[in-house]
């Protein structure tokens, strides 16, 4: 089976644009979540999508925002970027929503915000 | 909050001795607990995991051990090799949740 796949790896933007990272999940996996990862923070967690609904989101403003495809496939966008918006984010699926599932991450896509 | 605590940001350890790599959580409803290695420019990737019923899990060179009376779990690998150098992180879930702790990067030297 094929990974998980995240378009575009890299991204640069400027403070005040709007951007939409893009998700392919594992075939079959019908969860998707988004992590912001930074250095010394870890994987923040942004939110969780199954079967189109948002079941779960992370302590993010609300310029963070998504959505999943009936195919599974997810988009997250993040309105007016601002220079901490830089950061990797990583798509992740899982085959079962619920923390006991290992999730199988993306490759991210490095955003960088001047 | 940080509910899942990784203290040590870098590890260094010879080839062929044990990588012990810690983890401390907060949360006593989490159930479930995860490792993860990842290589520079590449995702997280699920190396292993252990369930709160349990105090140890093995996987070849790969061993969790859970002590949920102190709310900590480590990882130890035996023997350390080269190929082991990456960012661990640890993970905790509790049914809808799953934190991660900032990581530790590994160093196995030759």
């Amino acid at each position: 089976k094929a990974g998980v796949t995240q378009t575009p790896r890299y991204l640069i933007k400027t403070r005040g644009q709007q951007v939409t990272l893009s998700c392919s999940p594992i075939s079959g996996h019908r969860s998707v979540s988004w992590y912001q990862q930074t250095p010394g923070q870890g994987l923040q967690f942004l939110f969780e999508y199954f079967s189109e609904t948002q079941r779960n989101k992370g302590n993010f403003p609300g310029r963070f925002s998504g959505r999943q495809f009936s195919n599974s496939r997810s988009e997250m966008n993040v309105s007016t970027l601002e220079l901490g918006d830089s950061a990797l984010y990583l798509c992740a699926s899982s085959e079962r929503t619920g923390g006991n599932s290992p999730l199988h991450f993306g490759n991210g896509t490095r955003l960088t915000v001047t | 909050d940080q509910q899942v605590k990784q203290n040590s940001p870098s590890l260094s350890v010879q080839e062929g001795r044990i990588s012990i790599l810690n983890c401390d959580y907060t949360n006593s409803m989490f159930d479930y607990f995860l490792w993860y290695k990842k290589y520079p420019a590449e995702g997280p990737t699920f190396l292993i995991s252990i369930s709160s019923i349990k105090d140890k899990n093995e996987d070849g060179r790969f061993t969790v051990f859970l002590n949920k009376s102190a709310k900590h779990l480590s990882l130890h690998i035996v023997p350390s090799q080269p190929g082991d150098s990456a960012v661990y992180f640890c993970a905790a879930s509790a049914k809808d949740d799953m934190r991660f702790g900032a990581g530790t990067r590994l160093t196995v030297k030759p």
